[in-house]
């Protein structure tokens, strides 16, 4: 089944504590991105990528940085979490840039 | 960053009713998506446009790619109550990065 996959679904930490967010995605994408969803904000793009090694900001990268070392795999990290961080986290995959998104199912982060 | 302004930001309707959203552009766009979101899942693509004035149907929903290519709109006729969710437009423009933005999306309610 085609999908985009992403772990933890739920995730509850500790300021300054650093973790990472793991998405995967098995339908041979070369796009991946990610978004963090806030009340009344909508989705707002946190990083992209285009390719394998090749990655990029999107409008809120602050406190973020990701990795593309492999197609399938683009995780999320958070070296240094804040409170500000918590939000709903989705991974997203598409053939190509523009394209129609597919959207893993979510993780909540909460920082305290 | 690009923005899209989506109104409504909610409604509450009885089942039965029609339902209208829509989302503008200050730019113009050369693709628009309509999503769905559920609680406790990702957004799931719902109708694609590639064309102005192209208008597409999915089921009792309709969307279309404004004349103008700075909005789109979403009709859904005779809601059910499993229509309830979160409902976002995205759109790409030609002048920007090519990367998808996200409006702020509409909360639906279906009063049974």
């Amino acid at each position: 089944e085609a999908q985009v996959t992403q772990n933890p679904r739920y995730l509850i930490t500790v300021t300054g504590k650093k973790l990472t967010v793991t998405c995967s995605q098995n339908m041979n994408h070369e796009y991946m991105s990610w978004y963090r969803q806030d009340p009344g904000l909508g989705l707002r793009q946190i990083y992209y990528s285009m390719n394998v090694e090749v990655t990029d900001k999107g409008d809120v990268p602050e406190g973020y940085k990701v990795s593309r070392k492999e197609k399938r795999n683009f995780p999320l990290i958070l070296e240094s979490p804040s409170p500000n961080q918590t939000s709903l986290y989705f991974c997203a995959s598409s053939y190509r840039i523009n394209e129609k998104l597919f959207f893993g199912s979510g993780t909540q982060l909460s920082v305290l | 960053g690009q923005q899209l302004n989506q109104s409504p930001q909610s409604m509450f309707i009885q089942e039965g009713e029609d339902v209208s959203m829509n989302c503008t552009s200050s730019s113009i766009f050369n693709t628009w998506l309509w999503y769905k979101q559920e609680p406790g899942e990702g957004p799931v693509l719902l109708i694609a446009l590639y064309k102005a004035g192209e208008l597409t149907s999915n089921g009792r929903l309709t969307a279309q790619f404004g004349i103008t290519r700075k909005d789109s709109f979403l009709n859904i006729s005779a809601s059910i109550p499993s229509d309830v969710g979160i409902y976002f437009c995205a759109g790409s423009s030609i002048q920007g990065a090519q990367k998808l933005v996200f409006g702020q999306g509409t909360r639906l309610t279906i009063n049974p």
